[in-house]
């Protein structure tokens, strides 16, 4: 069974400062790994993804993760942060064997402060 | 554009009754699946389903039951309602393994 872990609720930050908001994660199989975007009052949307290849991924507005084997880790950061990042950020991995199970973690709260 | 429609953006029933939310996707996609999302809990899965008339069980499964018997739609069925099931309910879809998953707008479900 896979399960994700968002190491912190919440992350305050000044604007322009950089950013890391932590995921791990455990599965007994090769996983799919992914970080999602909430912003207010919206639906979610797709950040970035890892299935294979290259353990540095880049996504959408300037946000890259690196994905560890070794750590189970798959962490997010942006090295300069905007007001308009202001979001929820969830981490969620799927199982690329077995039941098609995809997985949320409990969501990181970023806060960017002016 | 890819599309999961979600069949009400708010709900309001009775404790006791029976409730249906429905989603239905136009991107023949293989998975779909229902979350459930509280604050601090972030999204727990309740039922997926990789095909037509399969289903299998999340992680928070009691309580709500699924019907999938067609490839677009997938219904989430709460067979008696409580308070504590009240919530946003969203559903998804992804294609084959790995793919991203689409999301709808939400149902906000209040049990009173």
């Amino acid at each position: 069974a896979q399960s994700v872990t968002q190491l912190d609720s919440q992350v305050p930050v000044f604007e322009e400062a950089p950013v890391e908001l932590r995921c791990n994660y455990s599965s007994s199989v090769s996983v799919y790994l992914f970080w999602y975007v909430q912003y207010p009052n919206q639906g979610l949307q797709l950040l970035l993804k890892y299935l294979s290849g290259s353990t540095l991924v880049k996504g959408i507005n300037g946000f890259e993760a690196e994905f560890n084997k070794s750590q189970t880790s798959f962490h997010l950061r942006k090295p300069s942060v905007h007001i308009s990042d202001t979001a929820e950020y969830f981490c969620a991995v799927f199982g690329s064997q077995g039941a098609q199970k995809l997985v949320f973690g409990q969501g990181t709260r970023l806060t960017i402060n002016p | 554009d890819v599309k999961v429609t979600q069949s009400s953006r708010y709900l309001v029933k009775r404790t006791g009754e029976k409730v249906f939310l429905e989603c239905v996707q136009d991107m023949d996609h293989e998975n779909m699946f229902w979350y459930r999302q509280d604050p601090g809990l972030g999204l727990r899965l309740i039922y997926f389903s990789y095909d037509v008339k399969m289903k299998e069980k999340g992680d928070i499964p009691e309580g709500y039951s699924v019907s999938r018997e067609k490839k677009e739609r997938f219904s989430l069925i709460l067979e008696s309602a409580s308070t504590n099931q009240t919530s946003m309910y969203l559903c998804a879809s992804s294609l084959g393994v790995g793919g991203e998953a689409f999301f709808g707008q939400g149902t906000r479900l209040t049990v009173v």
